[in-house]
């Protein structure tokens, strides 16, 4: 069983950066997995933030970034604001249109 | 602006059956998925079809407990169960992909489901 995971809190102040990984129990990440990213807010759908490892929807905050980072995918939040308080989850890609999630991580604004 | 318009809430019992739908504006023939979401275990992927030839592909988790199905004729997409279980319990979000490049742009606002055990 393929475990995809992620850190499980991370506080940040308001103008802040935070980085959060994604990682997969196969080994390295690499772009062939496709990685995405998603925001989940309290009693929300999730809403698609990152694809492709580094691609924006039209609708994604500048401040959201995507990457490759030390064998992990990567969102990095940069000048944190107090709506970005949320849960993240990573999707990862294994092939035969399955994909496994990632177990979230809650960004904290504080 | 494509949507997908899920189903209401269910409350069923252990061993009944159950579809719940998720209904698009346009499915353009890309792959519609689905998602379960559980406090105790996140986001779930269980499976995707293709609106075309009806191909479904399951992730192991859910291979054999559900079946996806979809009608393209009405841009309907269909996860059902034919006896349901208490760890059935959970929202269940369809959304749409692009795969695999760019899976889940789309989301619907989800499904409850509630087996009392």
């Amino acid at each position: 069983q393929t475990v995809v995971t992620q850190e499980p809190s991370l506080t940040v102040s308001p103008g802040g950066t935070v980085t959060l990984t994604c990682a997969s129990s196969t080994g390295a990440v690499t772009s062939g997995y496709y990685p995405s990213w998603f925001q989940q807010k309290p009693g929300q759908a999730p809403s698609a933030l990152i694809y492709d490892t580094d691609r924006k929807h039209s609708w994604t905050p500048a401040r959201f970034s995507g990457s490759l980072l030390g064998g992990n995918a990567a969102l990095t939040l940069s000048d944190v604001q107090p709506e970005d308080e949320a849960e993240y989850y990573c999707l990862l890609y294994y092939g035969g249109a399955s994909y496994v999630f990632g177990t979230g991580t809650k960004v904290t604004v504080l | 602006e494509v949507q997908l318009l899920q189903s209401g809430v269910e409350v069923k019992k252990p061993g009944e059956s159950l579809t719940i739908s998720c209904r698009g504006s346009a499915f353009r023939s890309l792959w519609i998925g689905w998602v379960r979401q559980t406090p105790g275990k996140g986001l779930e992927w269980m499976g995707v079809i293709h609106p075309d030839d009806s191909e479904a592909r399951y992730s192991p988790s859910f291979q054999g407990q559900v079946t996806i199905s979809v009608d393209k004729f009405i841009n309907t997409a269909y996860l059902q169960w034919s006896s349901l279980k208490a760890s059935d319990t959970g929202l269940y979000y369809c959304t749409r992909l692009d795969f695999p490049v760019q899976p889940c742009d789309v989301w619907g606002k989800g499904t409850t489901v509630i087996v009392p055990s």
